[in-house]
Parts: C-alpha cells; sequence; structure tokens
C-alpha cells in the first residue's frame, strides 16, 4: 500500500545537539510538506517543496533544516538553534490539485 | 494572505445527536477545502474536500460538509454521531496554484454516553 512513513516514532534530543526526523513517501508526488504540531495551536508549516532540489520557507523555519535530493524522501533537521523545539512533527505530501497525506508523526521531546 | 478560523475548540455532544463543526475561511479566489480528522498521537486522515461544482460534498464515515461563498464558511456536518467519532477536527484551505494548505487550530470532538 502506498504511504508515508516517518521515523523514529518518538525522538529525543539533547541540549546541542542536532537531531534529523526522516519522512518517505512511496505515492509519487512531487510535493512534501513538514509541519510543527502544539497543543491548541493546530499545524504550523516549516518548509514546503514541490519539486527535488527546490524547497521553501514556511512560516516558522527558523532553527529548521531540509533537504529533497529524493523525490521519495524529504528529511527535516531541527537545529541547536530551534529553543524550543519539543513538539510533535507531521509530515505530508500531495500530488498536483489533491489533498495531503500524513505521516503518523515524530513527537520530538528534550533530555 | 489564506486563514482559517474554527471559532469552537471544543464540542460536546449526546451519541446519536447531530454535529455541527464550524469553519470560516478567508481566501481571495475561490480555494481549495478540506476536513481532516486526527485521532491522539496519530496523523491527519482526510474527512473531504471541496474543489468546485456541488457545494454539498459527501466524505467518508457519514460526515458531510457544505461550502457557502456568501459566508466563507465549510461547515462539516454528521446527522448521528457515534462515540468513534471523538476526536479532533481540522479545517483546511489551500491554494490553487501552489497546493500550499493552512490550518485552523482544530475543534475537539467529546462525544457522552
Amino acid at each position: 500500500d502506498g504511504g508515508i512513513t516517518q521515523s523514529p516514532k518518538y525522538l529525543f534530543r539533547k541540549e546541542g545537539q542536532n537531531v534529523t526526523l526522516s519522512c518517505e513517501q512511496n505515492l509519487n508526488h512531487d510535493a512534501m510538506y513538514w509541519y510543527r504540531q502544539d497543543p491548541g495551536q493546530g499545524l504550523r508549516l516549516i518548509y514546503y517543496s514541490q519539486i527535488v532540489n527546490d524547497f521553501q520557507k514556511g512560516d516558522i523555519a527558523e532553527g529548521y533544516s531540509v533537504s529533497r535530493e529524493k523525490k521519495e524522501s524529504f528529511p527535516l533537521t531541527v537545529t541547536s538553534a530551534q529553543k524550543n523545539p519539543t513538539a510533535f512533527y507531521l509530515c505530508a505530501s500531495s500530488g498536483e490539485n489533491q489533498p495531503q497525506h500524513f505521516g503518523d508523526g515524530t513527537r520530538l521531546s528534550i533530555l | 494572505a489564506q486563514s482559517v478560523t474554527q471559532p469552537d475548540i471544543h464540542i460536546t455532544v449526546s451519541e446519536g445527536a447531530s454535529l455541527e463543526l464550524r469553519c470560516n475561511y478567508s481566501y481571495g479566489a475561490t480555494p481549495y477545502l478540506f476536513w481532516y480528522v486526527q485521532s491522539p498521537g496519530q496523523g491527519l486522515q482526510l474527512l473531504l474536500k471541496y474543489f468546485s461544482g456541488d457545494t454539498l460534498v459527501q466524505g467518508i464515515k457519514g460526515f458531510e460538509a457544505e461550502f457557502k461563498r456568501s459566508q466563507s464558511s465549510f461547515n462539516l456536518r454528521k446527522p448521528s454521531v457515534h462515540w468513534s467519532d471523538a476526536a479532533e477536527y481540522f479545517c483546511a484551505v489551500a491554494t490553487r496554484a501552489t497546493g500550499k494548505s493552512t490550518f485552523g487550530d482544530g475543534t475537539t470532538l467529546t462525544v457522552k454516553p
């Protein structure tokens, strides 16, 4: 079955450490997205990519970085510059003029 | 810039009662509109979508929504709620050009037995 796989499901970060969240899709979608979800705040867009080797900042990109070297993969790195990284991170993908499909999320916590 | 407002943070209904969740959007042209549902610790699942055509759209799990351009609304309805419908519901608007979506802050639905 086609879908989006996010890993790991739970991740812990130490102070000053960068961590990378994985997102893989086998839906052959061109567009991919990263969202951050905090309680009571809905989803906020971090980065998105509409095509391989190209991506744009969303509303809250500071302290995060991404790459899009392959159509199937859109990893998100939470850098040490992100001072409040504890959140639920959701990856999504979409085809042209289609709704977004979501992964099951990664919950990041600070040790 | 596009935006979405879900006026109700939390709604409680009795099982078997009808449900309406409100969604208002701001967008300069005809939008793409969506409703998603999220169970705790899970990703979002698409309930239904509006792209064009018939303003009353049917979705999965017995949900429907009506697009009202004059009111900039896209309210979600269900005639009889089941206990398994308890979850968080998100309305979203997307641009036709980029597909980039903006989400509301969500409405948490509690179902009383």
